[in-house]
Formats: structure tokens, C-alpha cells, sequence
């Protein structure tokens, strides 16, 4: 079935780093791609949504200065942390689903868990 | 989006049969039913989806009235693996890969040996 990959698994920086995290859609083409933070024992936030070959879409209260979204290319989106301090530290994760058929769900990366020291 | 209300957390034994249901009173007429189930640091994983009447699956049955403003999620015979968050969304039938997904608080289910 349709995968997606997320790398790094975790992350752990110094406060002031930049840090990208990327997500690849493995056995299928995803023009669109999503975005979520979860902070520790609370659900899934979605933060953004990729999208290939214009400008991510920001949920309210996210800013987009801060968490730089790149989608070049139907298999890999990238959500840059920019200058990450350590109220950014979270998991992140990433989904994608196979385009065509309006019911195919969303397939979830396993995360990166981010560490900002 | 409609909004879903979920039990923050259940417990169980190995062996017996779990439901979970949601709640979810101004879903619209295009939703589906859809369950995720998340483990301790890794993405949701997706279970089951459904419209109306029961599905089922090789790990979960899905039962969701003629009203459609509730489902439950069935378990069979859960093994303490099965512990872990799980999520039901209701997600628009249009859309396809650009539905985003909002999740609610989840049920954190406790199976104890």
C-alpha cells in the first residue's frame, strides 16, 4: 500500500539551528502533502498544507516565516524550522495520500520527534 | 468541519471485545467515517472507513447508525498491542488527496493483561 517516509526519526539542536525535516511519498505521486505538530500527550495539529509548485497553505496561527514549507518536486515536501528555539521542540508529522480515487486516506509518515536544547 | 466527541479514555482486559464510539452531530451529508489509530511516537494508521450500516475489516468493524450523527469502532478480542490513541474524523467524500484531516482529542484505551 501507499507509504510515506519522514526523515529525520529525531532531531536534537542547539537553539538558534535551523532544521529541516523531510517527507516522501514512496510508491505514488502527492501533490498535496500535510503538516501536523503534536506536543506531548495532545492530539495531532495541523500546521500547513504542501502543496506542489506554489506556496503552502498556513493554518491560523502559524507562522510561515517560521516553519518554511517546500514542495518542488510530487514526491518530497520539506517544513524547514527557521532559527528553532525550545518552545519549538515536538513531533512532527507529515501525511500524503494517493490522488484519483476521493476516498483514499491519508497515509502518515512515523514523525520526527525535534529537540531544541 | 464536524466537529467529534470522543471518550478521553477506556480501559480493557486482553481478550475482550472494545467500542468506542464517537459522536459526531452535525456531520454532513458527504462525510465518511474514518478511524485512525496512533502508537507512542509514530504517525496515526489508518483502520477503517465507512458511510453507513457496518464495516468490517481484518482488524476492526465500524457500525454507525441510519442517523449518522454517531459510529463505533469495534475491537475484537484486543491483545495489550492495541493500546494506544485512536481518532475517528469524519473526512469529506470531495477533495480526495487535499482533504486535510482535523483531529479531536482521541481515546487513549488501556488494555491491561
Amino acid at each position: 500500500g501507499a507509504v510515506v517516509s519522514q526523515h529525520p526519526s529525531w532531531v536534537i539542536c542547539k537553539s538558534g539551528t535551523s532544521v529541516k525535516i523531510e517527507c516522501r511519498s514512496l510508491d505514488f505521486q502527492a501533490t498535496t502533502m500535510f503538516w501536523y505538530r503534536q506536543f506531548p500527550k495532545q492530539s495531532l495539529m495541523l500546521m500547513a498544507t504542501s502543496n506542489e509548485g506554489s506556496k503552502a497553505t498556513y493554518e491560523q496561527g502559524v507562522e510561515k516565516d517560521k516553519f518554511l514549507i517546500n514542495h518542488a518536486s510530487l514526491t518530497l515536501s520539506t517544513l524547514t524550522v527557521t532559527s528553532a528555539h525550545p518552545e519549538d521542540s515536538s513531533f512532527y508529522i507529515c501525511s500524503a495520500s494517493s490522488p484519483g480515487n476521493s476516498n483514499q486516506p491519508q497515509h502518515f509518515g512515523d514523525g520526527t520527534r525535534l529537540s531544541i536544547l | 468541519l464536524a466537529k467529534t466527541t470522543q471518550p478521553i479514555s477506556m480501559d480493557s482486559y486482553e481478550g475482550q471485545e472494545v467500542n468506542i464510539t464517537c459522536s459526531h452531530n452535525n456531520i454532513a451529508t458527504n462525510d465518511y467515517i474514518t478511524w485512525y489509530q496512533q502508537f507512542p511516537s509514530q504517525g496515526p494508521r489508518f483502520i477503517i472507513q465507512g458511510y453507513k450500516t457496518k464495516v468490517t475489516n481484518e482488524v476492526a468493524s465500524l457500525f454507525i447508525p441510519a442517523d449518522r450523527k454517531s459510529s463505533t469502532l469495534s475491537l475484537p478480542r484486543v491483545s495489550l498491542s492495541d493500546t494506544a490513541v485512536y481518532y475517528c474524523l469524519p473526512v469529506p467524500d470531495y477533495g480526495g488527496a487535499t482533504n486535510k484531516l482535523i483531529f479531536g482529542t482521541g481515546t487513549l484505551l488501556a488494555v491491561q493483561p
